[in-house]
């Protein structure tokens, strides 16, 4: 099993869709989970970490459950500008002092206007 | 405004030819890793620096070599480049403290071995 596997995508949706990204991780020790945005050959940018309580942060809502080691995101009003792939990334517990985060190889999003 | 510079943004090389990527963070951060993006594999993670003079490697090393004398510089060296060594190199930087705080990357670079 892959450490952290996402929906391969890619996903196309009308502006002012909800969309939503799912995200299982192989590791239950794992410690921090975040996701981040990658447009199109540029560096990965945080969108937001995700904690045990879920967490808002405008459109986007993040979501986590350590039982079922799942992940989500939902964006809500897609935007246009939210084109971009999304990552689902988590830390481990075992690297020591290492912060090595483990990527998934990301979601594809189209947003059509 | 806080960042993470890596140059070049560019390079094309021939086998063999050493080569540095040189990688600098005004955020005064201890940790820096550098990772590298291929298709179908995503982002993996090369080396890690926890502070000066301390290094370490991430999962994929081999053909690579650090060195961390600065806080703020942590370069990348492919002493004898070879193409499988192509690939989009990113930097990054962590604030200290919490665990949840994610990475700042650099804009990266695109190393193409001829």
């Amino acid at each position: 099993r892959k450490e952290v596997e996402q929906d391969p995508g890619p996903f196309n949706v009308p502006e002012g869709a909800t969309v939503a990204f799912n995200c299982t991780y192989s590791n239950s020790a794992s410690q921090s989970f975040f996701w981040y945005r990658q447009d199109c050959r540029k560096e990965p940018k945080l969108l937001m970490s995700v904690y045990s309580s879920g967490n808002e942060d405008g459109r986007f809502t993040a979501q986590l459950n350590r039982a079922s080691q799942y992940i989500s995101l939902l964006i809500r009003d897609s935007k246009l500008s939210d084109s971009a792939t999304y990552l689902c990334v988590v830390r481990n517990v075992g690297g020591g002092s290492n912060y090595k985060l483990t990527f998934g190889k990301g979601t594809l999003l189209t947003v059509n206007p | 405004e806080a960042q993470v510079t890596q140059n070049p943004r560019y390079l094309i090389t021939v086998t063999g030819k050493k080569l540095t990527v040189t990688c600098s963070q005004n955020m005064n951060h201890e940790y820096m890793s550098w990772y590298r993006q291929d298709p179908g594999l995503g982002l993996r993670q090369i080396y890690y620096s926890m502070n000066v003079e301390v290094t370490d490697k991430g999962d994929v090393p081999e053909g690579y070599k650090v060195s961390r004398k600065e806080k703020r510089n942590f370069p990348l060296i492919l002493e004898s480049p070879s193409p499988n060594q192509t690939s989009l190199y990113f930097c990054a930087s962590k604030p200290p403290g919490g665990i949840n705080y994610g990475y700042t990357f650099g804009s990266g670079t695109r190393l193409t071995v001829v």
